[in-house]
């Protein structure tokens, strides 16, 4: 079982509907998880990080986490074309402590259709 | 306030050639990482800094790949007699201590290519 799953996409959806990103790790030490988007052929950028059970808002952007179901997901609302992206779920086992690298999933192709 | 930077954008070499990729962190950003991404997946880890010393390294890092960061700012990063299969994006990223190491700025990366 990999780290941390990604369903690949890609995922479409209309502008202005609710796009819904959803991954899953395996490692229950985990404590920190994070949401980046990467457009083609740039460098990952970072949106939103939440390390506690339930809902972190962002403007349109929601992350949700369910330690217990091992599940993190992204909410995008009111979606707009230039959302299209590829976007990656991460995990640090460790909040702020020694274990600094993030393990990523694959991403999930995002496609908002005008 | 600028970003993390990164040179050369682009390398293309030949098999058994060393190459040498630099990044400069974002200013006063205690950690800085190394990552490696290939088409169709997530960046995969390599090594991370906290200042000058190197903390961390991939069991899956070849010894052909090295890291430094002597002062503690700009990092390089070596890999010798380079193969195909380090045809990739080397991504570096660096994080503020002040922020609990959270969030990782990433460069716009290095895209080698292995002839």
């Amino acid at each position: 079982q990999k780290e941390v799953e990604q369903n690949s996409g890609p995922l479409s959806v209309p502008e202005g509907a609710i796009a819904s990103l959803n991954c899953t790790y395996s490692d229950r030490g985990s404590q920190s998880f994070f949401w980046y988007r990467q457009y083609s052929g740039k460098s990952p950028e970072l949106i939103m990080f939440i390390y506690s059970n339930g809902d972190k808002e962002d403007g349109r952007f929601t992350a949700q986490l369910n330690k217990a179901s091992q599940y993190v997901s992204l909410l995008i609302r009111d979606s707009q074309p230039s959302d299209s992206a590829t976007y990656l779920c991460a995990v640090n086992r460790n909040y702020g402590g020694s274990q600094g690298n993030l393990i990523f999933g694959k991403g999930t192709k995002l496609s908002v259709k005008p | 306030d600028t970003g993390v930077s990164q040179d050369p954008r682009h390398k293309i070499t030949k098999r058994g050639q060393n190459v040498t990729f630099r990044c400069d962190p974002i200013s006063e950003h205690n950690r800085l990482y190394w990552y490696r991404q290939t088409l169709g997946q997530g960046p995969e880890f390599l090594t991370y800094f906290q200042n000058e010393a190197q903390l961390e390294k991939s069991r899956l890092l070849s010894d052909r790949f090295s890291a430094e960061r002597p002062k503690g700012s700009f990092s390089t990063l070596e890999i010798q007699r380079t193969e195909q299969g380090d045809s990739a994006m080397y991504l570096c990223a660096s994080s503020l201590r002040d922020r609990g190491y959270n969030e990782q700025f990433f460069g716009p990366g290095t895209r080698l290519t292995v002839l």
